[in-house]
């Protein structure tokens, strides 16, 4: 979902149970999308992407799933490690010229020993 | 270097002061974006370079931010009379592809106050 200020939503979870990240984007034109993981004090890092023509991908312990009929894309990480504690940027690509991307407002993942 | 290179980490300046921000990409990438992050949000885009030129500038806010890379390798982003609005996180990214939507690799950085 979307942030307000400082109040990014939170996602919190026993270390070990599967996470699920979901994103809502609002161009139906985008065809390119991508999750970033962000933690404090750092960079937005690359985690998977996935093309418009595909409706699944899946990488090492993450999926991402796209839905383009309800414009809703999720991630979902397996056995979820302390590491994985971050911020989460779902983002678009609403140009195909360059890689000028939208980002979302983030979610906040929690992950507890 | 082994990745994208931002300095300074961070800047405090007053307000009506100018700044500049540098960016060092990873070498051989052709591709150059700025972004700007305020807190709690996602990344915003700002400009985008392929080589030298920039070829997107749309996301600059106003006529009080410019970019250049000169030699199409290190970029400078440059702030004129700062506003506490303009108090953010300023992030570099580069990236092999230009054009094809390929990975970008974002620096850590330059966190900007504006007092």
């Amino acid at each position: 979902g979307e942030s307000v200020g400082l109040h990014l939503p939170t996602l919190s979870v026993q270390e070990g149970d599967n996470s699920i990240i979901n994103c809502a984007y609002s161009n139906s034109a985008s065809d390119y999308f991508i999750w970033y993981k962000q933690e404090s004090g750092k960079g937005p890092q690359f985690i998977i992407d996935i093309r418009s023509n595909m409706d699944k991908r899946q990488g090492q312990r993450v999926t991402v799933l796209l839905n383009k009929t309800v414009k809703h894309l999720s991630l979902q990480i397996a056995a979820t490690q302390p590491g994985d504690s971050a911020v989460y940027f779902c983002a678009e690509n609403r140009n195909n010229a360059g890689n000028m991307l939208t980002f979302g407002g983030g979610t906040r993942l929690m992950v507890k020993p | 270097g082994a990745g994208v290179s931002q300095t300074p980490s961070n800047k405090v300046t007053e307000k009506g002061k100018y700044v500049e921000l540098r960016c060092d990409p990873i070498s051989g990438h052709t591709a150059l974006y700025w972004y700007r992050q305020s807190l709690g949000q996602g990344p915003e885009f700002l400009i985008y370079f392929q080589g030298t030129g920039a070829a997107d500038d749309s996301g600059l806010p106003n006529d009080r931010f410019f970019a250049v890379r000169p030699e199409g390798s290190v970029s400078t982003l440059k702030i004129q009379r700062t506003e506490r609005g303009d108090s953010a996180v300023y992030l570099c990214a580069s990236s092999l592809h230009p054009g094809s939507a390929g990975e970008l690799f974002f620096g850590e950085g330059s966190r900007l106050t504006v007092l």
